[in-house]
């Protein structure tokens, strides 16, 4: 069982938005900042969103990240079929003095 | 550009030990902060340990906490997991990571009798 909690799964259409949620909480996400990868199948993991909302070079500004509380949610507008894949959260844990995954969400583009 | 080539997996029997390296390229090395993580065959990340820039400072993650090693040689650009008394349940991929933002290809390490 993951420390941090996500759907296993999510899906939507070529257009649409999508919002894959985490939850965690004061200790983890309620005090530090998300980071949210993608793993497409036999690939490293790659990171979308770090620090408040931060896209690395190269990353479309299709993903966004929100944290509320102790939840935390990434976004991703004009849904294509390239984003098929894992996603995954990731925070520091300030009880446990480690980093904590999510579950991952599959992300199904119907 | 940044690079991170992994090496050392293989095939090993319960109890005994391995050392996975991890060759940096294109960055300061010394600079940053180092993890390895890992995913187990169909199975979601699961972060293993860290260690500060110069070596100082290490964490681990509780199953592994006791058993694994992680250090560093910033001379040769290279990071290391020294993983003993190794189970089954630690058959994995393993991936070394720069501050968590970019990650190597990843090695297999399989633990069966």
């Amino acid at each position: 069982q993951s420390v941090l909690t996500q759907p296993p799964s999510a899906s939507g259409t070529p257009g649409q938005r999508v919002t894959i949620p985490c939850s965690g909480n004061r200790y983890n996400i309620g005090n530090n900042t998300i980071n949210w990868y993608q793993q497409v199948l036999g690939t490293a993991p790659k990171l979308l969103i770090h620090r408040k909302n931060q896209r690395p070079s190269g990353v479309p500004d299709r993903f966004s990240g929100s944290k509320s509380g102790t939840s935390a949610s990434l976004a991703i507008s004009g849904l294509q079929s390239e984003d098929e894949g894992d996603y995954y959260c990731a925070a520091w844990d300030d009880s446990l003095n480690a980093w904590v995954f999510g579950g991952g969400t599959k992300l199904t583009v119907l | 550009q940044v690079q991170l080539v992994e090496s050392g997996g293989g095939v090993v029997q319960p109890g005994r030990s391995l050392r996975l390296s991890c060759a940096a390229s294109g960055f300061t090395f010394s600079n940053y902060g180092m993890h390895w993580v890992r995913q187990a065959p169909g199975k979601g990340l699961e972060w293993v340990a860290v260690i500060s820039y110069d070596g100082t400072i290490t964490y681990y993650g509780a199953s592994v906490k006791g058993r694994f090693t992680i250090s560093r040689d910033n001379s040769k650009s290279t990071l290391f997991l020294q993983m003993n008394s190794l189970r089954p349940k630690d058959t994995a991929i393993y991936f070394c990571a720069t501050e968590l933002k970019v990650w190597g290809q990843g090695t297999l390490v399989t633990v069966s009798s």
